[in-house]
């Protein structure tokens, strides 16, 4: 069983579309994270839920919004697909919300052409 | 401006060799964790350390968290190719408030191991 599972694990579209990336974690955690890797294979963080409720929320563009319907789910759509959102995105989650010790999905590499 | 520095950025070794990578920043940690990602996967969590000088080991790795927990180091003894892979350094600021699980990362290590 995958502790944390995210889909798709590649997703390629065109600029401009609005594409979606889901998420589940089934380790009980309360806390889950978006994470963005770029090209450089530098992690950053995009936003953190806590029991369903946003506590981080980065400088990202408004253009990506998070929801978690549950706190073993967080998904994250994009709309408005640019050339520069093209990177890996990781799904993380930790059992307590100030927690570095975080699990990570396998990521979903997104291509903008 | 990085918040964490992690040396050096590639290191290409010899099978039975011993290395050692850094992690430096000028701000204090509350906790700092070292993960491994291998190709096509996400990062793997190792080790987290949460006390200044605390010494960790699994098998061959040794982590040590500085005593005034602003640095790390990761020291593999005798590496074997199936130590190859990204080597990540992060850590949770310890900014007074409340940082949640924040994790600032650091650049990574590249580590190729060759039999």
């Amino acid at each position: 069983d995958t502790a944390v599972s995210q889909t798709p694990k590649y997703l390629v579209t065109q600029m401009g579309n609005d594409k979606s990336i889901k998420c589940e974690q089934n380790l009980g955690h309360d806390t889950m994270y978006w994470y963005k890797q770029d090209s450089k294979k530098f992690l950053k963080i995009m936003f953190s839920y806590n029991n369903k409720e946003l506590i981080i929320n980065e400088t990202v563009p408004n253009r990506f919004s998070p929801k978690s319907p549950d706190k073993a789910h967080l998904n994250l759509h994009i709309n408005s697909l640019e050339l520069g959102d093209s990177a890996v995105y990781f799904c993380a989650s930790s059992q307590a919300v100030t927690s570095g010790s975080q699990y990570f999905g396998a990521g979903t590499r997104l291509s903008v052409l | 401006t990085q918040l964490l520095e992690q040396s050096p950025q590639f290191l290409s070794i010899q099978e039975g060799e011993n290395l050692t990578v850094y992690c430096n920043s000028s701000s204090v940690f509350s906790s700092l964790q070292w993960y491994r990602q291998e190709p096509g996967e996400g990062p793997v969590l190792l080790v987290t350390v949460v006390t200044g000088g605390e010494v960790k080991k699994l098998k061959r790795l040794t982590f040590q968290f500085g005593d005034a927990r602003k640095d790390s180091s990761l020291h593999i003894t005798a590496a074997q190719p199936g130590d190859t892979g990204l080597y990540l350094c992060a850590g949770v600021l310890n900014a007074g408030g409340t940082s949640y699980g924040k994790l600032t990362f650091g650049q990574g290590t590249i580590l190729t191991v060759h039999p």
